[in-house]
């Protein structure tokens, strides 16, 4: 079943901070977070694991809450260059290969 | 280094054609995925590689679809008799592990496929 995000569009200005949630109805093994320009390839953010590891870009920051089984990915300081659509990938413990199930996306536009 | 590449990027094919759309993955990477993304949606899983080996197919929409990966490193994708409802973006997935969970998937910009 497809987590869903939260808001589905959010408008800044620059230096401006943003929250965009993910939410599963099924227990979770893993969260990840991409963001995806027009046209481009998804690009890697932030793995979140259970048990709380994280990898990912350092100036941006997320969140799991295994036993509401949410995430949130913390915009702080927005840059121009953070517009694009964000999509949260969700991992289930009884895939043992990594395959991920994606939010709706949220399409976050920052200003000047 | 070089990322994942797909070709072609953009394919325009008339209803009832077959397509083949390819995948280079990162070298040496054991994982392979494909994803169709609609329009304004976020990727649908379509199936998984490990090696040459499909392990899992369960997201293909229909037997028209069909994936290879014959010496587990590039891939294709295969669309027979396409119908309008196949328009979407192809996106291919690959990462270093193989049967591994907490795995990065890295993406390709995606082949999009227009049915007219």
């Amino acid at each position: 079943q497809q987590p869903v995000q939260s808001p589905q569009a959010v408008i800044l200005r620059e230096g401006e901070d943003a929250v965009i949630n993910c939410s599963s109805s099924k227990a979770l093994y893993s969260v990840h977070w991409y963001r995806q320009k027009h046209g481009e390839a998804p690009v890697f953010l932030m793995i979140l694991l259970k048990g709380g590891e994280q990898k990912g870009h350092e100036k941006i920051s997320a969140s799991f809450n295994e036993k509401k089984q949410q995430s949130s990915l913390y915009l702080t300081a927005s840059q121009l260059s953070y517009s694009g659509t964000y999509f949260c990938g969700t991992e289930r413990p009884s895939t043992s290969y990594g395959k991920l199930t994606f939010g709706q996306g949220t399409i976050l536009t920052v200003h000047p | 280094g070089a990322g994942v590449s797909q070709s072609p990027r953009y394919k325009v094919a008339k209803r009832g054609q077959d397509v083949a759309l390819r995948c280079d993955p990162i070298s040496g990477h054991v994982s392979l995925f494909w994803y169709q993304q609609a329009l304004g949606q976020g990727p649908e899983f379509l199936t998984y590689f490990q090696n040459e080996a499909q392990l899992d197919k369960s997201g293909l929409p229909s037997d028209r679809f069909f994936a290879e990966r014959p010496e587990g490193s590039v891939s294709t994708l295969k669309i027979q008799r396409t119908q309008q409802e196949d328009s979407a973006v192809y996106l291919c997935a690959s990462s270093p592990r193989g049967g591994a969970s907490k795995n990065i998937q890295y993406f390709g910009a995606g082949t999009r496929l227009s049915v007219l």
